[in-house]
């Protein structure tokens, strides 16, 4: 079964600060991976998806990379802003299509 | 990116009660749908796998008798909290997959935050 796992558990930072989320998975026969973004009592917004076959993938502020054969992958945040405050989720697929997520990372940039 | 739409985004109900929940995919068809459930905080976990026109798919420890999941049309899949408990209180998520798209991506609806007083 994928295991997901992220570190840190939290994080705090002053903005404009870049900063990198950490994702770790344990199967590594992945076809993608997606980066969601989820605020207090909301629900989720995907921010990138990587398909197996490619490296990163980058949108804005925010890019994100695959490592496939160490099962990692690291979102990075460019000059952090407060609105980037927010729960930062991983998650990789099993094999029926179904998500597995990491119990995400808590960003708060502060002013 | 294709829409999943969740309804209702919030319900409180009593105990003993059953809750309804629908999700649907608004711009595609989805031949599989997702639950899952994110108790406060705590990350999301799989419920159960909503296959249309068949029977879904638990996971261990999801009682199928209480969480009833139905996948009538390509478009529509509801999950129904039967008898509901305090202990059900939880946000109900739901996603489905575009099989239209080669990379597999996941489109989730906004959530229903169930509290059962």
């Amino acid at each position: 079964k994928q295991e997901v796992t992220q570190i840190p558990a939290a994080l705090s930072v002053p903005e404009g600060e870049n900063l990198v989320l950490n994702c770790s998975f344990t199967d590594s026969a992945i076809y993608n991976l997606q980066w969601f973004r989820q605020d207090p009592g909301k629900g989720l917004t995907s921010l990138l998806l990587i398909q197996s076959s490619q490296r990163e993938q980058t949108s804005g502020r925010l890019n994100a990379s695959l490592d496939k054969s160490s099962g990692r992958s690291t979102l990075y945040i460019a000059a952090s802003q407060p609105g980037d405050s927010a729960t930062y989720l991983c998650a990789a697929p099993n094999s029926g299509y179904a998500l597995n997520f990491g119990k995400g990372t808590s960003l708060l940039v502060t002013p | 990116g294709a829409v999943v739409s969740q309804h209702p985004s919030w319900v409180i109900c009593k105990s003993g009660t059953s809750v309804k929940i629908e999700c649907r995919s608004l711009d595609f068809q989805a031949t599989t749908m997702f639950w899952y459930r994110q108790f406060p905080k705590q990350s999301l976990m799989l419920m159960a796998t909503s296959n249309e026109g068949s029977k879904a798919t638990y996971e261990q420890g999801v009682e199928k008798d209480k969480f009833l999941i139905n996948h009538a049309s390509l478009t529509l899949s509801t999950l129904t909290v039967t008898s509901a408990h305090p202990e059900d209180s939880s946000f109900y998520i739901c996603s489905a997959r575009d099989p239209g798209l080669e990379n597999n991506e996941q489109f989730f609806g906004p959530g229903t935050r169930l509290t059962v007083l």
